[in-house]
């Protein structure tokens, strides 16, 4: 049993160039989040997708931002045109909803990947 | 909207003491609440959580919470610290509740970071 996991961990690029993470939730989980997590602040939601629809995204997500999860399996989230301000910590999580699991019930429980840190030089 | 507050950046105990760790919340709808534990460099692990039912938690590594509405707090605690509870913690609540099933969005605090000392 794997959990959620996020490639690359660290991306260091150069302002103005575009980088893609991508995200693969747990296996059956049919919900997927993107967060963004600043130092010293705690994880503020960027978007959510429920199997391949995008159901929300929040104002931080900016147009030069996009998220996609195509087959409703793993997530890609690309940064056009970085600026400093991009640098974070960007965590995907993902859950079940819908359905009764022994894992979770559908409470809102998310559980996360361990990031993949942006640094824009 | 849900918010969350959490009460001090950071939080210093000796190992052994008590640990206390405070959360205040603002919701419209019954909240799910819940508290994230992260080590440096990890993402976000579940400590605990409240749903329904018993307004007392109990998470792993001896953590527990009590949810009270009249108070709008979610204060986590541990009747004695160790030094490998030295972590940052988050206190999150979910958004809009309907007929028990959370829509999943969490609203998460700031933050507390935890210093265990000798």
């Amino acid at each position: 049993d794997t959990g959620v996991s996020q490639d690359p961990r660290h991306k260091i690029t150069k302002r103005g160039q575009n980088v893609t993470f991508r995200c693969d939730p747990i296996s059956e989980h049919n919900r997927l989040y993107w967060y963004r997590q600043t130092l010293g602040q705690g994880p503020e939601f960027l978007t959510y997708f429920q199997n391949e629809a995008q159901l929300e995204k929040s104002r931080l997500l900016s147009d030069r931002f996009s998220a996609e999860r195509p087959k409703g399996s793993f997530s890609t989230l690309e940064i056009q045109r970085t600026e400093q301000g991009d640098s974070a910590m960007y965590l995907c999580a993902s859950s079940r909803v819908g359905y009764p699991s022994i894992r979770e019930s559908n409470t809102g429980e998310l559980f996360f990947g361990e990031g993949s840190r942006l640094t824009v030089l | 909207a849900q918010s969350v507050t959490q009460l001090g950046s950071h939080v210093s105990v000796s190992e052994g003491a008590l640990v206390l760790l405070r959360c205040n919340y603002s919701s419209s709808v019954p909240p799910y609440l819940f508290w994230y534990v992260q080590y440096p460099n990890q993402g976000l692990q579940l400590l605990l959580k409240y749903t329904t039912g018993a307004t007392l938690v109990k998470g792993i590594n001896g953590f527990e919470a009590e949810f009270k509405k009249s108070e709008t707090s979610f204060h986590l605690t541990k009747p004695s610290a160790h030094m490998s509870d030295a972590a940052e913690y988050f206190c999150a609540v979910s958004d809009l509740y309907a007929g028990g099933t959370s829509y999943g969005k969490l609203t998460f605090g700031q933050g507390t970071i935890l210093t265990v000392h000798p």
